[in-house]
């Protein structure tokens, strides 16, 4: 069954620090993964999907296809990328994204 | 920017009445979906629809629910008879490709409180 785990519900780190959000995920086949963000009181915006390989507000995510996980990372968190973030991995052929529970990421001036 | 935009913002409703919650996708999209997320839990997946019929369902889309593109920039999500657990936040989203996959644009959600 395809599956996405997101281990941390609340994350909180001091400005400044770096941040990581973990993201494994169990499906067959190659997904193409997203990262989608949430900020307070508005929609589910893409943060960034894999096959782009571009960095989007100092995020960057890998796909390290033997351990099937695509962490988010970055170096030094702002106060301002205080939200909600979901890893999601697109269904290919179905063409629907499979979400993780989420993590709320706080950052702390 | 184009956006997906959803009506209501908030939908009250009496158990056993029927719904329908409206989306106007992005104008040059092809493919759209319903998404929903229950408080507390996951963002679901619902179904998709492209050329004017469903692609792909999951189990939670069963009777009560329908699809539909009425005219040209509306696409639609009707609940036949609401229950109790159908009070979820729904999205629509659409995207522009058909073929590989596509980035998939979010609507704001409607709120659907049944009571």
């Amino acid at each position: 069954a395809q599956r996405v785990t997101q281990p941390e519900k609340l994350l909180s780190v001091f400005k400044g620090a770096p941040v990581e959000l973990k993201c494994n995920y169990s499906y067959s086949g190659s997904p193409e993964l997203f990262w989608y963000v949430q900020y307070s009181r508005q929609r589910l915006q893409l943060l960034l999907r894999h096959i782009s390989r571009e960095s989007i507000k100092g995020f960057t995510a890998d796909l390290n296809k033997g351990e099937t996980s695509f962490h988010l990372k970055k170096p030094f968190a702002q106060e301002e990328d205080s939200a909600m973030y979901y890893c999601a991995p697109l269904i290919q052929g179905a063409q629907k994204l499979v979400f993780g529970q989420g993590t709320r990421l706080t950052i702390n001036p | 920017e184009p956006e997906v935009t959803q009506t209501p913002s908030h939908q009250v409703t009496q158990m056993g009445q029927e719904v329908i919650l409206r989306c106007v996708p992005i104008s040059n999209h092809l493919y759209f979906y319903w998404y929903r997320q229950i408080l507390g839990q996951k963002v679901e997946f619902l179904v998709s629809f492209y050329n004017n019929e469903i692609s792909e369902k999951s189990e939670i889309f069963d009777d009560q629910f329908s699809v539909e593109r009425p005219d040209g920039s509306n696409f639609t999500l009707k609940i036949r008879s609401t229950k109790l657990e159908d009070s979820a936040m729904y999205f629509c989203a659409s995207s522009e490709l058909v073929l590989g996959p596509d980035t998939q644009y979010f609507g704001p959600g409607t709120r659907l409180t049944v009571l």
